[in-house]
């Protein structure tokens, strides 16, 4: 069984600033993907960053990174330069290998301060 | 051109009737789910479907039933609504694989009056 956790259910940032999204998660799999998702008000969800556990640099995309961690479990998304576009709710979700699903956690909300 | 659409994306209905969401996706991928994202925004798998066929069947109640006409579509009936299906449903399509970014249609926010 696949488990993700995120702590922090809402975060507040000021604009400009970097802010760093916490998630762990617990898996037996030794082959697994992490994927951070973003979903704003309007309701879509919308694919940000994608690490492999094997994956030995972490993945970076745009202003997104991912802290991944693989001895502590966690894979942590760091947005730098916060826009207040990036007010929305973030999820991390997990996949493991030859599994089709996608295990999410309860997600946090961001709001970005102007 | 949109990758995973789904119709209607709002509906509003009665107890008891039985309804359907449609999802398409053109982006050619051999999988795809419905999810149930539930008042408090958990998002939990319901169903998935490769090639057409039934991989994943988490327990739901048998009122819903997934049907795959295609590998492009893959559409939700729900029998007999009850208060407790309120709830966003996102369809999503991806490659097989476990590296594969799933792709989110916009969501389907069902209301049971």
């Amino acid at each position: 069984a696949q488990k993700i956790t995120q702590t922090q259910p809402g975060m507040f940032v000021q604009e400009k600033e970097a802010v760093t999204l916490d998630c762990t998660y617990d898996t037996s799999d030794q082959s697994y993907g992490l994927f951070w998702y973003k979903q704003p008000s309007s309701g879509e969800m919308i694919f940000l960053i994608y690490q492999g556990s094997y994956d030995e640099q972490n993945a970076t995309e745009g202003r997104y990174s991912l802290n991944f961690q693989k001895a502590r479990k966690s894979a942590n998304l760091v947005i730098s330069a916060s826009q207040l576009g990036d007010s929305a709710m973030y999820f991390c979700a997990m996949k493991g290998a030859g599994s089709y699903q996608l295990t999410f956690g309860k997600g946090t909300k961001l709001s970005v301060i102007p | 051109d949109t990758a995973v659409s789904q119709t209607p994306k709002y509906l509003v209905t009665q107890m008891g009737n039985d309804k359907s969401i449609k999802c398409e996706q053109n982006l050619g991928h051999d999988t795809m789910y419905w999810y149930k994202q539930d008042s408090k925004k958990f998002l939990k798998i319901m169903f998935s479907y490769n090639n057409k066929e039934l991989i994943i069947n988490e327990t739901v109640p048998n009122r819903f039933s997934p049907k795959s006409p295609d590998k492009a579509h893959l559409n939700l009936h729900i029998n007999s609504l009850e208060l407790g299906d309120s709830a966003v449903y996102f369809c999503a399509s991806s490659q097989a694989g476990s590296y594969n970014e799933q792709f989110f249609g916009p969501g389907t926010r069902l209301t049971v009056l």
